[in-house]
Formats: structure tokens, sequence, C-alpha cells
């Protein structure tokens, strides 16, 4: 069956980097995208970006362009996400999922990696 | 930016038939996904391409889209459909959500 397992959870200073794993098992890894989401505390859904696992194209939400990479690891079947220059309002559940276009529907989420970002 | 509108909340009884909207500019000309979210689980898809249902969907998920405004029905509403509902979608390069509907079932 489809899995994604994202890494544990991180507290980070103001300031600092955080990257954050996301291991896909039971399907194709390169046939599908991978597109990140964030969920503040008590919060909606926020679309962070969306990465080709074939060629490696991105696409990122504009305000965090500049702060964010999305990378993968065809080897291992692993993306990551790293967010720099974290700030207090960047603390948020971070999920991984399966997106076959940046465009379509996520069908598969990981369970989420909390990122506190604090003093 | 290209924004879409959701209800904060809506409350249906038990069996009855829940509607939630998604509203945004011409938003019929572009696809619909809906996701369910119970607290402290991540998203589920329970609709996608405006109308179709994922495999282990219950058939009582149904949605429409056209004009500006997209819905998610929810016929003979059970309390397991209790949780936070967002619409999703894109737009000039980048996918939006809406802000998500808190579903009561009371």
């Amino acid at each position: 069956q489809v899995q994604l397992v994202q890494s544990g959870a991180e507290v980070k200073k103001p300031g600092a980097s955080v990257k954050v794993s996301c291991k896909a098992s039971g399907y194709s890894f390169s046939s599908y995208g991978i597109t990140w989401v964030r969920q503040a505390p008590g919060q909606g859904l926020e679309w962070m970006g969306w990465i080709s696992t074939y060629k490696g194209d991105t696409n990122f939400a504009q305000k965090l362009r500049g702060r964010v990479t999305m990378t993968t690891d065809t080897s291992t079947s692993t993306a990551y996400m790293e967010l720099r220059s974290l700030r207090s309002d960047d603390t948020a559940v971070y999920y991984c999922a399966r997106g076959d276009t940046p465009a379509a529907g996520i069908d598969y989420w990981g369970q989420g990696t909390l990122v506190t970002v604090s003093s | 930016s290209y924004e879409l509108t959701q209800p904060p909340s809506v409350s249906v009884s038990p069996g009855q038939t829940a509607s939630i909207t998604c509203s945004g500019d011409k938003l019929g000309d572009k696809y619909v996904y809906w996701y369910q979210q119970k607290p402290g689980q991540s998203p589920v898809l329970v609709i996608y391409e405006d109308n179709k249902r994922p495999s282990g969907i219950p058939e009582r998920f149904s949605g429409s889209n056209s004009g500006n405004t997209a819905t998610l029905t929810i016929s003979g509403t059970q309390a397991m459909d209790e949780a936070d509902y967002y619409c999703q979608a894109w737009d000039s390069s980048h996918v939006v959500f809406g802000g998500g509907t808190k579903l009561t079932v009371l």
C-alpha cells in the first residue's frame, strides 16, 4: 500500500533552518510528484509547493520563494523540504503528499511533522 | 491572488444532507478537490476533479461545480463525518485552499 513516512518533530530557534524528509513506498516514486503543505496550529491548509520526482522541476508558493528548497533522492524514494530563516509563524505541521502534477489533487498524505520555532 | 471562500461552520442532523460550499471567481472553469480532516489526522481526499470519488470513499459523498461555486454534498450524514473540510483549486500556477469548514453533526 502507498505510504509516506515523515521524519520526526523538530524544535528550532528563529533564524535557523529545518529539513523534513518524506520516505515513499508502495508505488513507483518517479511516477508521481510530491507536494508539501503546512498547517499552523488551529489554522487551515497552506500549499508550499510541488516537486517533480522525475525531472526535479519545482513550483513554489510565492510567499516562500527564496526560503524553501525541495529535493528528491530517487535511489531511496525520499523527498526533502528545507525551510530557512525560520520565524515564529513558521510553526506548523508540515505534510508531504503525493500529487501527480502541481495542479492535481493530493491522493496520499504523510503523517505530518511538527516544526516548532521558538527562542 | 485567487481566493476560495468557505463558510466557517455547517451543522447537520444525523441522517440529513449536508452541503458545504466553496466560492471563487469562475471556479466552474477549474477542477475542484475536497479533503476531509479529522482532529489530529492528516487530510483525506474525498472528491477529485469536481465530482469523482476515490476508491474507498462512501457513495454518500458527492460534488458539483458550476459558475462561481463548488459544493460538497454529504447525503445521510453520519456522526463519523464530523470533521473539517477543505476545497482546493489551481490558479496561476498555484494551488489554493479554501479556509475550511467545520462540519458538526448534532
